[in-house]
């Protein structure tokens, strides 16, 4: 079946530091992979839709300059949060597209990210 | 505004019995997941409708795009069942707008 895995599932990092989290499309061929985050108080966002061979399209108050993502191929895609702060906590989760009329969004379990 | 509406937001049950969770839509949409996501905080997908239902073990979901709702039926509700359900609605390509989630705890 098709899953997606996301790592690590937890950082805790200094603020001012980055921090790279990962996600890997299994059983399918990821074409597009949307990068979300789920606040502390729970409420989720969109941060940034990336298409194999397209521009990666950053939603309002995220910028590439802040949340860098790679997608070299149909199973992989990354992205570093840069000189993460305390607004920059909570849940950040991966969901994968594939391509063919495969509609279905599938996620990750999410990256945690604790800034101390 | 409260454009997916989910009900209740805190529920708790006896181990064993059945409930009903509910999402309601104010925007177009042709599809819908569920997920929970547990004490420890990862997120699981439940489910990922177009209209009509689906079942998996205990838990079974209907999508009524007719009537703009969503419900995630729990069958003899189990311990590992706790946690926080959301359902989402993609509005656009990608683009989830997400129920505020259901925080279910499971008594022995």
């Amino acid at each position: 079946g098709a899953l997606v895995y996301q790592y690590p599932r937890r950082t805790i990092c200094k603020s001012g530091t980055s921090m790279r989290m990962e996600c890997q499309a299994v059983g399918f061929q990821a074409t597009s992979v949307a990068w979300y985050r789920q606040s502390p108080q729970k409420t989720f966002e969109l941060i940034a839709l990336s298409t194999v061979n397209s521009a990666i399209k950053y939603e309002q108050n995220f910028t590439q300059e802040k949340f860098p993502i790679s997608h070299p191929n149909l199973s992989f895609s990354s992205m570093t949060v840069l000189n993460a702060y305390l607004e920059d906590r909570g849940l950040y989760l991966c969901g994968a597209r594939g391509g063919q009329g495969i509609l279905r969004l599938y996620f990750g379990e999410g990256s945690r990210l604790i800034v101390v | 505004g409260d454009q997916v509406k989910q009900s209740p937001s805190a529920l708790s049950l006896q181990e064993g019995t059945n409930s009903a969770l509910r999402c309601n839509f104010s925007i177009a949409t042709t599809t819908v997941q569920w997920f929970l996501q547990n004490p420890r905080g990862s997120l699981m997908n439940l489910f990922y409708l177009v209209p009509g239902t689906k079942e998996n073990g205990r838990l079974k979901s209907t999508f009524n795009s007719k009537e703009s709702y969503s419900t995630l039926h729990i069958r003899d509700a189990q311990l590992e069942d706790s946690g926080t359900y959301f359902c989402a609605a993609e509005e656009d390509n990608y683009q989830l707008i997400w129920g505020s989630g259901t925080k279910l705890i499971i008594k022995p």
